[in-house]
């Protein structure tokens, strides 16, 4: 069966330090994987998503960055984070062609302090 | 733009009644639909979903409704139980125009406390 992994659970990182989050999905091949950020009190955000390898598609213009150097691991990162980063991450995956939806990761809470 | 809106970010139900929860969407090319229940710190769980073919489906205590000619679905859950208590996205695809591989679009969320 599928499972999808995301760590860590909790973060807690000053501002102006780098950020490093990450996904791996088990079980499936080449799926499209998601970055969502759910900030306090908002809805889910789609931040990034890929459909394969090396292929990164940006929804918002944003001080983050993801990558996919693997075809079951999705990365996200910043160089720099900012207060406005803090929330609450999560990473999905969706297998290809009419999947009927997506399988979520436990989440990761980030505070900026 | 948002194209899929839950207008109501919370709503308060006794237990063992109905809970109704809504969604509306403006873009007519979405024909597949899903509800994911959320608890706090944790990713959101797979609830329910319908396809445009059709207008209700059910799955125990849960039941989607879509009204394609309003762009309005609902959520019903009967009876309310104090573990539904948690946050419920209505999301909404285009598997036409996708093919059913890219993302889906989710709406803001609805709070949904049952009170014992």
């Amino acid at each position: 069966s599928q499972t999808i992994h995301q760590w860590p659970a909790t973060l807690v990182q000053p501002v102006g330090s780098p950020l490093s989050l990450e996904c791996t999905v088990e079980g499936t091949s080449n799926p499209n994987l998601y970055w969502y950020r759910q900030a306090a009190g908002r809805g889910l955000q789609l931040l990034f998503y890929s459909v394969g390898i090396g292929q990164i598609s940006s929804e918002v213009p944003q001080n983050l960055s993801a990558s996919r150097p693997q075809d079951r691991q999705f990365i996200l990162s910043s160089k720099k984070l900012l207060l406005s980063d803090s929330g609450f991450y999560l990473c999905a995956w969706r297998g290809q062609f009419f999947s009927p939806g997506y399988t979520f990761g436990s989440g990761t809470r980030l505070t900026v302090v | 733009d948002q194209q899929v809106k839950q207008n109501s970010p919370s709503l308060s139900v006794q237990e063992g009644r109905i809970s109704i929860l809504n969604c509306d969407y403006t873009n007519s090319m979405f024909d597949y639909f899903l509800w994911y229940k959320k608890y706090p710190a944790e990713g959101p769980t797979f609830l329910i979903s319908i396809s445009s073919i059709k207008d209700k489906n059910e799955d125990g205590r849960f039941t989607v409704f879509l009204n394609k000619s309003a762009k309005h679905l609902s959520l019903h859950i009967v009876p309310s139980q104090p573990g539904d208590s948690a946050v419920y996205f209505c999301a909404a695809d285009s598997r036409i125009s996708n093919f059913g591989n890219e993302k889906l679009t989710f709406g803001t969320g609805t709070r949904l406390t049952i009170i014992p």
